[in-house]
């Protein structure tokens, strides 16, 4: 099994630059969730799904939009990208709750650089 | 507001000392999960272990175990006989019904 699938693994973006990050999984699970991972600061929750159709802000959804059309993926969006925004990027899928009853699995990141 | 501390940012040690990775969280909630996660060089995230707030037993897996104190609000974690291998960003995590919170991360250095 593949597990959860992050594509791109890297990127370089300029300010004011949009772009898409694609998370797949194939453990049918119901949540899904986009994590941010800084220096100092460990993984902070950005937006989170429970269910196909449905999402939810995090910790820090400002300047992030988040798609769930289908169960298997969960899209990050990046409207208008500023060096803020610089980061490794994760998304993570659990059978339960947000809060993880069960372990949420990770995909293996996407290393986002805005310059 | 649930929260995470990982007090300890870098660890450095020599190949088969001990050593332990301290946990103290904060939550309102009576029912909660513990767990740590560990990130490797290579950067992904690897689930260790998790244990729900009614479960107090200490565990042990191998050269790992885990020190739960509902009384102190901690969730201890020990590398036993350590070895390079270990060397990894450890991350502690409380996850409630709504939210999984990771602390900080304290990165484990085994010397040879």
């Amino acid at each position: 099994n593949a597990g959860v699938t992050q594509t791109p693994k890297f990127r370089v973006l300029k300010t004011g630059q949009s772009m898409t990050l694609l998370c797949a999984q194939d453990m049918n699970h119901e949540y899904m969730y986009w994590y941010r991972q800084d220096p100092g600061m460990g993984l902070r929750l950005i937006h989170y799904s429970v269910g196909e159709g449905t999402t939810a802000k995090g910790e820090v959804p400002d300047g992030y939009n988040v798609s769930r059309l289908k169960k298997q993926n969960f899209l990050l969006g990046l409207e208008s990208a500023a060096p803020s925004q610089t980061s490794v990027y994760f998304c993570a899928s659990s059978y339960s709750g947000p809060g993880a009853v069960a372990e949420a699995f990770f995909g293996q990141g996407t290393r986002l650089t805005v310059v | 507001a649930q929260k995470v501390t990982q007090a300890q940012t870098e660890i450095s040690v020599v190949e088969k000392e001990d050593v332990t990775l301290d946990c103290v969280y904060e939550t309102r909630d009576t029912t909660y999960y513990l767990f740590w996660y560990k990130q490797p060089p290579s950067g992904e995230l690897v689930f260790l272990i998790r244990r729900n707030s009614f479960d107090e037993q200490n565990e042990i897996s191998g050269r790992y175990s885990w020190n739960f104190q509902k009384s102190t609000s901690s969730f201890n974690f020990t590398i036993t006989a350590s070895q390079v291998v270990d060397s990894a960003v450890y991350f502690c995590a409380l996850g409630s019904a709504r939210q999984l919170t990771f602390g900080s991360g304290t990165q484990l250095t085994v010397l040879p």
